[in-house]
């Protein structure tokens, strides 16, 4: 089975850090490109960040850029997400979520963890 | 930056109605745009990427069409287990990927 499995969220205070991981199983991790997708509480979703199958290119979204790092380790077949300098509108579920794609460059999530929770409170 | 904008932001149906969502594209996408649905409590799930194309086991009563700046998710006949929230998104120019608000469908 198919599966995504985050964890590292919880309560930290604002200017802190957090690590999220993502363990991926049941398909060959390494062979794909990779999204974090966050959801304030009662809002919609976020694309954050994103990296190459081979940990090559990582894209981020222009809010997070210098806070946020996205970084893998194929032979553990895990996702991460570094976290930096933490601001109350951080709070959210933070998703992990395989890339697939019909065309190259054109990638959609067709995989979705049932994500961690982020919250950012003094 | 694509903005999309989903409408109505709530329709309500009743049991074994047609439902259509709207999802336009401040500019063109092509046909890079995926539908995703999500019921309270659980993660997003996949129903059309391609602007057309079901993702497995998604059942044949979801269908999306358009390309371009507009498209649409129709259910043909709504059942119990399609309430929820139903999000758009490009993945036409990235970065970043972006999503509609959503619309949620909910029972009459």
């Amino acid at each position: 089975e198919v599966q995504l499995v985050e964890s590292g969220g919880g309560l930290v205070q604002p200017g802190g850090s957090l690590r999220l991981s993502c363990a991926a199983s049941g398909f060959m991790f390494r062979a794909y490109w990779m999204s974090w997708v966050r959801q304030a509480p009662g809002k919609g979703l976020e694309w954050v960040a994103n990296i190459k199958e081979d940990g090559s290119e990582k894209y981020y979204v222009d809010s997070e850029k210098g806070r946020f790092t996205i970084s893998r380790d194929n032979a553990r077949n895990s996702l991460y997400l570094q976290m930096s300098r933490l601001r109350t509108e951080d709070t959210a579920v933070y998703y992990c979520a395989r890339n697939d794609y019909s065309v190259r460059w054109y990638y959609y999530m067709d995989v979705w963890g049932k994500g961690t929770t982020v919250t950012v409170s003094s | 930056e694509i903005v999309m904008t989903q409408s109505p932001v709530t329709l309500s149906v009743s049991l074994g109605e047609r439902a259509t969502l709207s999802c336009r594209a401040s500019q063109s996408v092509g046909s890079h745009l995926a539908w995703y649905q999500q019921k309270p409590g659980q993660s997003p799930r996949l129903l059309i990427y391609g602007a057309s194309t079901r993702a497995t086991g998604v059942p044949g009563r979801f269908s999306g069409s358009g390309s371009g700046t507009e498209f649409a998710l129709t259910i043909s006949s709504v059942q119990s287990e399609d309430f929820a929230v139903y999000f758009c998104q490009q993945y036409s120019k990235w970065p970043p990927y972006t999503f509609g608000q959503g619309t949620k469908l909910e029972i009459k």
